[in-house]
């Protein structure tokens, strides 16, 4: 079992609706990180954060230690959201272990 | 700041060729790993620095060998490919303690062994 499972794995909606991607894993972390990767392959960092809940824009990103969960949400979906989302904890303060990410495709 | 670079962003190797995948950060980080991305797999961690002259193994680390002579410099090298070794490789840093600190990546490197 993958320490870190991210659910959907495939996820397709139309423009304009709210996306809600999960994230859960099984070991203790120094923190969570949300990165989106493009359709051309680039990855950029969306959020890190180990408690509570952050907001950049329509992104919103949750977690709840004590479930070993979070949440990355979308609020308003455009097709420019289309991509890959990965979440990643990090496993002490050096190595971060991925999950296999959930590829959103937001159509007009 | 260019940010982190990588060369080159396509390679074609055969079996056993030796070759080295460049990285480089303008930012001053002193941590700075190596990934490679297969299809359905996750990012896997081959190889990290927290600083010049000090690395360590990640996830992933067999055939491939690293060093850090310089904080901006992280090269990767593939010592005798194998067609197992065919992935997209990313390079990414850091400031300070890698999970801590916002991530930031390089382009990518497509590697193919035949």
């Amino acid at each position: 079992k993958n320490e870190v499972e991210q659910s959907p794995q495939n996820l397709t909606a139309q423009e304009g609706e709210f996306i809600t991607i999960n994230c859960s894993y099984s070991v203790g972390i120094s923190a969570l990180h949300w990165l989106q990767q493009h359709p051309g392959g680039g990855i950029v960092s969306l959020f890190m954060l180990s408690s509570g809940k952050k907001k950049h824009g329509r992104l919103i990103a949750t977690i709840n230690i004590q479930e070993k969960h979070s949440s990355l949400h979308i609020t308003a979906s455009h097709p420019r959201d289309s991509a890959v989302y990965i979440c990643a904890v990090g496993k002490g303060a050096q190595k971060l272990v991925f999950g296999q990410g959930t590829r959103l495709t937001i159509n007009p | 700041n260019a940010g982190v670079t990588q060369t080159p962003k396509f390679q074609v190797l055969k079996t056993g060729q030796s070759m080295t995948l460049q990285c480089a950060q303008d930012m001053n980080h002193e941590y700075m790993s190596w990934y490679r991305q297969d299809p359905g797999m996750g990012l896997r961690l081959i190889h990290y620095s927290v600083g010049a002259g000090i690395t360590d193994q990640g996830e992933v680390p067999n055939g491939y060998n690293v060093s850090r002579s310089t904080t901006e410099d992280f090269p990767l090298r593939l010592l005798s490919a194998a067609p197992s070794q065919t992935s997209v490789y990313f390079c990414a840093s850091s400031l300070l303690a890698g999970t801590y600190n916002e991530q930031f990546f390089g382009p990518g490197t497509r590697l193919t062994v035949l």
